[in-house]
């Protein structure tokens, strides 16, 4: 199975920082990869797909870069409903894997 | 817009057999993948297993051939069935679509999930 390693675990951040989330997989997987947000209690929401692409409805804040085996999500100024706890998936080889999230908090 | 709700028991014992049904409303179920997805109480997010509408699924290794996932399509449903469960299959179990790529094709990226339903396993 491909492993995915996500860092930080957590970080704290003032509103309007610029927030930044790796994620690095085990083997290449390409573009495949995906990023969710998760509020507590809540269901995951897509991101970015295929590595960079925003998902529709997405504020544009949000951004993803990467390919083979290191991916970034970046969050341009970080707003008080962001927080929460963030995912990156790959889907190059199955079984698809998560990584284990980060959580994200408002200093 | 397409909206998915899960459906089944709360509570099942161990050895027992857990069933979920994932009703889908506001569209059609043709043409796209959909799967399921768990979480562990305060943990992270476990792939289970997907189905294109067509009947072809694929799904985890890790849990040991003990899946089922089936669909009809006549109902707008699918569902899982995880047999011989344990302590260790307690979680929230999700629903998902995939997002569609083109024909046959999925980015493998959930754009679309139920809201969710826990399951605890204890006798």
């Amino acid at each position: 199975d491909i492993q995915m390693t996500q860092s930080p675990s957590s970080l704290s951040a003032s509103v309007g920082d610029r927030v930044t989330i790796t994620c690095r997989a085990t083997q290449s997987i390409t573009t495949f990869l995906a990023w969710y947000a998760q509020k507590p209690g809540k269901a995951p929401n897509l991101l970015i797909y295929a590595a960079s692409t925003l998902q529709s409805g997405v504020p544009s804040r949000f951004s993803g870069s990467g390919s083979g085996t290191d991916f970034t999500l970046t969050i341009s100024g970080l707003q008080p409903e962001d927080i929460g706890s963030y995912y990156c998936q790959q889907s190059y080889s199955s079984p698809w894997t998560f990584g284990q999230g980060t959580e994200v908090q408002i200093k | 817009q397409v909206q998915l709700q899960e459906s089944g028991p709360g509570l099942v014992k161990p050895s027992e057999t857990l069933s979920l049904t994932c009703s889908v409303s506001g569209g059609s179920m043709n043409n796209y993948y959909w799967g399921w997805i768990r979480q562990p109480p305060g943990k992270g997010l476990e792939w289970i297993g997907y189905i294109y509408y067509s009947g072809n699924t694929n799904d985890n290794p890790s849990l040991k051939s003990r899946l089922t996932i089936s669909i009809d399509t006549s109902k707008n449903q699918f569902s899982l069935k995880v047999r011989s469960v344990t302590a260790a299959d307690t979680a929230v179990y999700y629903c998902v679509r995939d997002k569609r790529a083109g024909v046959g094709t999925s980015y493998g990226a959930y754009e679309i999930w139920g809201q969710g339903t826990m399951v605890t396993v204890s006798s």
